[in-house]
């Protein structure tokens, strides 16, 4: 069954590094989705990513933040200068549409960033 | 603004024993509501979904019914089992966004 995965499963980092956190969508979905949740918080939404460009982003997306699909298959967050607070779990997710049956977005695993 | 509560766990059950975990929320409008699974080390599945008023969202034995009175979605299963120990996370989307928007999640766990 196909999946989302994403590398690495855990990045520790110092503050004021730039990180790349990776994704593989899948292969036949045309929209992506980047989520982020601190520990003991909720789910929260970052950005979505349709056509080669974001759709929508949130209040923390931002200029830190970048996106990219860099090839037919990879889909990229990079921070460019990490804080202490963006230690959290990073899910990248996947839908082939937006309505009915095809809206159901498909997660990955998860990649956990510690900021030291 | 839109949002979402979940009641905190971690709920704690024996097997064959009956689950509730509640879910409220916040929304302009009818949005559709989800129930999201994580496994151990796996990523959020999805469980069920229920698009509009009085839908019962339903998948593996668990249950979810649209209450726009209440603004509820509360997840129900008639006897859990060992392998349905999880994370359960309620999430909304409203129809003109992409996003999804979560609760915090509660934490099932279930013993023999």
């Amino acid at each position: 069954e196909p999946e989302v995965t994403q590398t690495p499963s855990h990045q520790v980092t110092q503050m004021g590094q730039e990180v790349i956190l990776r994704c593989v969508p899948i292969s036949n979905h045309l929209y992506f989705y980047w989520y982020r949740q601190i520990l003991g918080q909720k789910v929260e939404f970052l950005v979505s990513f349709y056509n080669n460009e974001i759709s929508e982003k949130s209040e923390i997306f931002d200029d830190q933040f970048s996106v990219e699909r860099p090839d037919g298959s990879n889909f990229t967050l990079k921070i460019r200068s990490t804080k202490l607070e963006d230690s959290a779990m990073y899910f990248c997710a996947s839908s082939a549409g937006l309505a009915g049956v095809l809206e159901e977005q498909f997660f990955g695993p998860g990649t956990r960033l510690t900021v030291l | 603004g839109n949002s979402v509560t979940q009641m905190e766990g971690p709920v704690t059950l024996s097997e064959e024993a009956f689950l509730t975990i509640n879910c409220t929320y916040t929304a302009t409008g009818y949005p559709s509501l989800f129930w999201y699974v994580q496994y151990p080390g796996e990523g959020l599945q999805l469980l069920l979904k229920a698009t509009k008023a009085d839908d019962k969202g339903s998948n593996k034995g668990f249950e979810a019914t649209y209450r726009k009175e209440t603004t509820s979605f509360h997840l129900e299963k008639g006897s859990v089992q060992v392998s349905d120990s999880a994370v359960y996370f309620c999430a909304l989307r409203r129809g003109n966004t992409d996003k999804l928007i979560f609760g915090t999640g509660t934490r099932l766990q279930v013993f023999p």
